[in-house]
């Protein structure tokens, strides 16, 4: 069975430079969360989607970061405008309804030179 | 605002050695708590959890135990195997419609040598 897919795995944007992450959830699943991983840390809460709404944003550092999840499974988070401090390791993670489990995704490993 | 913080590593045991990763937290609610594993070239996974005080989470040999009192919740195993070396997070999660929203330690890297 298919688990939570991220794309692409390693992107390296120069400064300045617009990235977009893509993540595919599990089928069927309604909550969807991104974080920031940065080298040597432990991960960092960004957003949360249930189905295509945006529940909760208070972990986006600044309005350079957007996300998006417009028909409730696919979900994109872009970057606009990219530092050197947005360099790390984005994860995707997914649930289903109700208390229960979030499967991680191998994450993106994002540069920015 | 909600914390975690963790032992600081590497970890570096031989085989069938005792582990203990120690982890404490803060939290405004009454948390569910975590243990998640990252093998080399791997995703994060849910090793175990536990969602009220005393409860034992326990999983593959590794177990631990929600304490509110001391607001901890380390993680142990018996015997470890060199297939058990990777880096260990301790989160915890407030709840509410799903356990996804996780606040996480720092990480701790456990090497096991033969």
């Amino acid at each position: 069975g298919a688990g939570v897919s991220q794309s692409p795995r390693y992107k390296v944007a120069k400064r300045g430079q617009d990235v977009a992450l893509r993540c595919d959830p599990i089928s069927g699943h309604v909550s969807l969360f991104w974080y920031q991983q940065a080298l040597g840390q432990g991960p960092e809460f960004l957003t949360y989607f249930q189905n295509e709404a945006q529940l909760d944003k208070s972990g986006l550092p600044s309005d350079r970061f957007f996300a998006e999840r417009p028909e409730g499974s696919v979900s994109t988070l872009k970057i606009q405008r990219t530092q050197q401090e947005d360099s790390a390791v984005y994860l995707c993670a997914s649930s289903s309804r109700g208390n229960t489990e979030a499967f991680f995704g191998q994450g993106t490993r994002l540069t920015v030179v | 605002g909600d914390s975690v913080t963790q032992m600081e590593g590497p970890v570096t045991l031989s085989e069938e050695a005792f582990l203990t990763i120690n982890c404490t937290y803060t939290a405004t609610g009454y948390p569910s708590l975590f243990w998640y594993v990252q093998y080399p070239g791997e995703g994060l996974q849910l090793l175990l959890k536990a969602t009220k005080a005393d409860d034992k989470g326990s999983n593959k040999g590794f177990e631990a135990t929600y304490r509110k009192e001391t607001t901890s919740f380390h993680l142990e195993k018996g015997s470890v195997q060199v297939s058990d070396s990777a880096v260990y997070f301790c989160a915890l999660s407030e709840g509410g419609t799903s356990y996804g929203k996780l606040t996480f330690g720092q990480g701790t890297i456990l090497t096991v040598h033969p």
